[in-house]
């Protein structure tokens, strides 16, 4: 089993809609959780961070299911500008050893 | 304007040849890292170094040789290299210790003739 997991789409969603992308990781001691975003032929940038609680950010949503080992990003009011590839990032085991763990990302193209 | 540099940008190399990748950063972080990403596959960690220290090594093959001479600076010697190590390469760095991000440089795309 892959260590984190992503449906990599392509999600064709037209403008306005609300996608959602979901996130499976294996190893249950995993403290910190991230989606990142990637660009076309650019580098990845943090999108935001997810914590415990679950955090909102303006149209985006991070939730944690420690139970069920994964993570979502819920993506609401869908613009042009959120086409990318959004990359779910784990650091494994306790503390942190510096050591990200991403997914192969989700590919979201926002259509007019 | 990006905390972490990498140059070159580009570069094509033949199988013979040797080269270096670059990375500084100017974010006084304590950990930088080599991911490589190949097209349609996730970023792979290849090399980690905290504190200048490598800690760790991800199974990489010694044609890639990493290089840190202090906590700013990363290198990637690459010696005969194959077709297949043509990727992106991603250098980045984070601060140890707590729910902290990852900044990434824009990468050096290396092709391998």
């Amino acid at each position: 089993r892959k260590e984190v997991e992503q449906d990599p789409g392509p999600f064709n969603v037209p403008e306005g809609a609300t996608v959602a992308f979901n996130c499976t990781y294996s190893n249950s001691a995993s403290q910190s959780f991230f989606w990142y975003r990637q660009d076309c032929r650019k580098e990845p940038k943090l999108l935001m961070s997810v914590y415990s609680s679950g955090n909102e950010d303006g149209r985006f949503t991070a939730q944690l299911n420690r139970a069920s080992q994964y993570i979502s990003l819920l993506i609401r009011d869908s613009k042009l500008s959120d086409s990318a590839t959004y990359l779910c990032v784990v650091i494994p085991g306790s503390g942190n050893t510096g050591k990200l763990i991403f997914g192969q990302g989700t590919t979201l193209q926002v259509k007019p | 304007e990006t905390g972490v540099t990498q140059t070159p940008r580009h570069l094509v190399m033949g199988m013979t040849n040797k080269k270096s990748l670059k990375c500084e950063q100017h974010l006084g972080h304590n950990a930088m890292y080599w991911y490589k990403q190949s097209a349609k596959k996730p970023l792979e960690l290849m090399f980690v170094y905290n504190f200048k220290e490598q800690t760790e090594n991800n199974s990489v093959p010694s044609r890639f040789s990493p290089e840190c001479p202090n906590s700013s600076h990363l290198f990637l010697h690459l010696h005969t290299l194959q077709p297949e190590d043509s990727a992106l390469y991603l250098c980045a760095s984070s601060q140890l210790f707590g729910h902290t991000e990852a900044f990434f440089g824009q990468g050096t795309r290396l092709t391998v003739v």
